[in-house]
């Protein structure tokens, strides 16, 4: 089975910071990921599909970007409702999940 | 709108048995896989399986054999898991999810808002 290892675990930062959070493949997924984000209590939220496209509705300060075994989300200026748990997916497999937080 | 509406909580004793409904609205039931996510305390998101809709076949991932069962009413359109002789470690909450990704490019564009099983004595 493929694993799927996200890093950090856990990201301080502040309002208007570009972040970036890593998603590794334990082989090759050629291009099929997807990303999304979990705000506490809330069910999960597609941000990002096919590693780079944006799933209708969600802000153009995030972009996906990699191929293979390698890819990142970046969040170009943090906003206050971006603090959250942001989780990589390949097929059915999730990534461990990555908190942002409030630095 | 499309929209997943998931049934309310549910406190069981262990050892009986829970079933989590997933009423899909704004689009065919049939048109689109559900997929169960579990979510323990704490603790990431756990992809369990997925019914094909269209045929009715279930999946299931390892670790949710036996106990876990999916089905489908598309009379009403609505998806079911159902988990029998409950455990304390299946106390968790509980999402379904439609697919609209092609094989195993598996994108979850839409979520029922989650349904907390809590398991006790």
């Amino acid at each position: 089975d493929i694993q799927m290892t996200q890093s950090p675990s856990t990201l301080s930062a502040s309002v208007g910071d570009r972040v970036t959070i890593t998603c590794r493949a334990s082989q090759s997924i050629s291009t099929r990921l997807a990303w999304y984000q979990q705000r506490p209590g809330k069910a999960p939220n597609l941000l990002i599909y096919k590693t780079s496209s944006l799933e209708s509705g969600v802000p153009s300060r995030f972009s996906g970007s990699g191929s293979g075994t390698e890819f990142t989300l970046t969040i170009s200026s943090l906003q206050p409702d971006d603090f959250a748990t942001y989780y990589c997916q390949h097929s059915w497999t999730f990534g461990q999940g990555t908190k942002v937080e409030i630095k | 709108q499309v929209q997943l509406v998931q049934s309310g909580s549910e406190l069981k004793k262990p050892g009986a048995s829970v079933t989590v409904s997933c009423k899909a609205s704004g689009y065919t039931l049939t048109s689109h896989a559900i997929n169960w996510v579990r979510q323990a305390p704490g603790q990431g998101l756990e992809w369990m399986g997925w019914i094909n809709t269209y045929t009715g076949n279930p999946t299931y991932a390892q670790g949710f054999t036996g106990r876990f069962v999916f089905s489908l009413d598309t009379s009403v359109s609505t998806a079911f898991l159902q988990i029998s002789s409950l455990k304390a470690e299946d106390a968790a909450v509980y999402y379904c999810a439609r697919d609209v990704g092609v094989g195993d490019a598996v994108t979850l564009d839409t979520w029922g808002q989650g349904t907390l099983v809590t398991v006790s004595s």
